[in-house]
């Protein structure tokens, strides 16, 4: 059975300062990885993906992520936040059927 | 284009009723999912729908139950609602390739 486990549920951060959100999967089958972001009341968008290539993903927003066969994460990175970053991300995966599985969310709190 | 628009917002059910929500799907797209989102935590895939056939399902009883029609938009429904049902219904449609689903802004069910 394959999972996601997002290692911090919450990362505070002062504004300007650089982030890392973690992501660890399990998977026996080859994967497709993503990073998706949550405002306040709002539904999922899609920050990034990984599908195959290159190992490092640029997305939206200034957001980054490194897909690491061997270490089985996908960690997410942004040189420096902003207020607005100030939202929940999910990770998740994606293994070429018709689920996507979600993991629990890390709430990252951008402080002036 | 039109994104993916859910209806009602919110709704306040009472233990033992049925819900229908609805989803309308993005222009183009012929497959919509749906997750349920507890408070606190990642979506969970309920099931997806791919054409008017359900294409999938997650770990969830037969009292929720789905509908696509013919535009493509789609309707969950619950039936016995329970109090463990409270929670934010996500929509998200894809074309069917390339894994990227575009979410709805969710409906929030309160079942009280």
């Amino acid at each position: 059975a394959q999972s996601v486990t997002q290692l911090d549920s919450q990362v505070p951060v002062f504004e300007e300062a650089p982030v890392e959100l973690r992501c660890n999967y399990s998977s026996s089958v080859s994967v497709y990885l993503f990073w998706y972001v949550q405002y306040p009341n709002q539904g999922l968008q899609l920050l990034l993906k990984y599908l195959s290539g290159s190992t490092l993903v640029k997305g939206i927003n200034g957001f980054e992520a490194e897909f690491n066969k061997s270490q089985t994460s996908f960690h997410l990175r942004k040189p420096s936040v902003h207020i607005s970053d100030t939202a929940e991300y999910f990770c998740a995966l994606d293994t070429g059927g018709f689920k996507t599985i979600f993991g629990a969310g890390t709430r990252l709190f951008v402080k002036a | 284009e039109t994104g993916v628009t859910q209806s009602p917002t919110h709704l306040i059910k009472t233990r033992g009723q049925q819900v229908t929500l609805r989803c309308s799907s993005q222009s183009g797209h012929n497959t919509v999912s749906w997750y349920q989102q507890a408070l606190g935590q990642g979506p969970q895939f309920i099931f997806q729908y791919y054409r008017e056939e359900e294409n999938g399902r997650g770990n969830f009883p037969p009292r929720f139950s789905g509908l696509q029609f013919p535009n493509y938009s789609s309707e969950l429904n619950v039936n016995a609602l329970e109090l463990d049902d409270s929670a934010l219904y996500l929509c998200a449609s894809s074309d069917g390739t390339g894994y990227e689903q575009y979410f709805g802004p969710g409906t929030r069910l309160t079942v009280t």
